[in-house]
């Protein structure tokens, strides 16, 4: 079963940065393209990032492009997301979820990690 | 990028069906076979309940089905039940990055 785990959240203040982390031990995310989703508190969910099985396709919700990378390392069954001059609308919780196969777009989802920017 | 439009929320009683809404644009919901539909309890994260506009996991009750007309999709609750009441969100791949989601809908089971 697919257990996605995040981690790196944590309070941090306007202007910082914090990387996140996400991996699972049991399913290899090799072939498999990723993404971020985001959920404010009381609010929706919001796509942030996509990024495919090779990392040679990567994208980025206009609301991030060029303060947030996406990257990962297959050998180390593991997703990032390095996020630079945070602000407090980035206040969130942080999902990974994975595409699966056969048009099952985001079709597991780890528990979250809570970004808070505050100052 | 803008998000997918839902209703706020939509009620019914036990035993009833109820349907959510979900449009978007050519670019999105109406040029793709690939919608989306997630439900949420509080404090968990997101399940996908529907893809592909129609495709239930396994694991997922028949109770739920899907569909799409032009650029709306919708999520259809069938006998409907207490453990039903939760959010639902849609998602499509999109001309423009590769996802958008809905604002969500909160279902109340009367």
């Amino acid at each position: 079963e697919v257990q996605l785990v995040e981690s790196g959240g944590g309070l941090v203040k306007p202007g910082g940065s914090l990387r996140l982390s996400c991996s699972d031990s049991e399913f290899s995310f090799s072939p498999y393209s990723m993404n971020w989703v985001r959920q404010a508190p009381g609010k929706g969910l919001e796509w942030v990032s996509f990024i495919s099985s090779s990392s040679n396709v990567i994208y980025y919700a206009d609301s991030v492009k060029g303060r947030f990378t996406i990257s990962r390392d297959n050998a180390k069954n593991s997703l990032y997301l390095e996020m630079n001059s945070l602000r407090a609308e980035d206040t969130a919780l942080y999902y990974c979820a994975r595409d699966g196969s056969g048009y099952r777009l985001l079709d597991s989802w780890g528990q979250g990690t809570q970004v808070t920017v505050s100052s | 990028q803008s998000a997918l439009t839902q209703p706020a929320s939509v009620s019914g009683s036990p035993g009833q069906s109820i349907t959510i809404s979900c449009t978007g644009t050519s670019s999105d919901v109406g040029g793709y076979e690939l919608v989306s539909w997630f439900q949420q309890f509080p404090g968990k994260a997101p399940k996908l309940l529907i893809y592909a506009v129609s495709n239930r996991p396994s694991g997922v009750s028949n109770r739920f089905s899907g569909s799409k007309s032009d650029n709306t999709a919708s999520l259809t609750i069938s006998g409907l039940q207490a453990e039903d009441e939760a959010d639902y969100y849609c998602s499509s791949y999109t001309d423009a990055t590769t996802r958008v989601f809905g604002g969500g809908t909160k279902v109340t089971v009367l």
